[in-house]
């Protein structure tokens, strides 16, 4: 399965409301979860399951979708949300997404 | 607190082999599987492989198959990755991740940068 994450790149300003997509080759049942990673660190789990919250993330994180279509919304983007946002499906083998990198205006 | 600790990363000449080490702690390292993700410079993430809980099976990506082989010391908490007949498109930091119960990856190592060049 591909995952083709939109937009690529995304610019909003602190407080902002943000919507980021990725969408399957194919059905990935809600197998899908999304990472957060900042320059220089590793990748930290943000959801999992479509919409299920890892413990220790803001609640400002939320995840939605189905089928072939998800979403990962911030609800007021706060400036240290700075970072590249990767999705991963794990219904059929475990593929990433290209990222969208998200910058603060 | 899960902790990840990756070792042995640094620069290998094209063909040669190349093993990282991956000291687990904060957790029942012998309950869960575990992976190895890949980041090429300036590029996404990419799964290279994973091990069951028990070592009792591996499962890789196609590019590295035959070349690198997973596996684990439950009774050390550490986790392997022997890397054979590297290529330059093999330059990476490569991170540990620690595996839920379902196959995603819930915790990772800080990464180690493996860098395949003459």
């Amino acid at each position: 399965i591909q995952l083709t994450q939109s937009p690529s790149l995304l610019s909003a300003s602190v407080g902002d409301r943000v919507t980021l997509s990725c969408k399957g080759s194919q059905n990935i049942n809600n197998y899908l979860a999304w990472y957060q990673q900042k320059l220089g660190e590793a990748p930290k789990l943000l959801i999992y399951k479509t919409n299920s919250l890892q413990t220790g993330i803001p609640s400002r994180f939320s995840g939605s979708g189905s089928g072939t279509d998800y979403t990962l919304t911030i609800s007021s983007l706060h400036s240290e949300d700075l970072a590249t946002y990767y999705c991963y499906q794990y219904n059929n083998g475990f593929t990433f997404g290209s990222g969208t990198k998200l910058e603060i205006k | 607190e899960v902790q990840l600790v990756e070792s042995g990363g640094g620069l290998v000449q094209p063909g040669r082999s190349m093993k990282l080490s991956c000291a687990a702690s904060g957790f029942t390292f012998s309950s869960f599987a575990m992976a190895w993700v890949r980041q090429a410079p300036t590029k996404g993430l990419e799964w290279v492989a994973s091990i069951s809980y028990d070592g009792g099976n591996t499962y890789y990506r196609d590019s590295v198959k035959g070349r690198f082989t997973i596996s684990r010391d439950n009774a050390k908490s550490s986790l392997y990755l022997q890397m054979d007949s590297l290529r330059s498109e093999d330059t990476s930091t490569y991170y540990c991740a620690k595996v839920d119960w379902e196959p995603f990856f819930d915790y990772w190592g800080q990464g180690v940068m493996v860098t395949v060049s003459s």
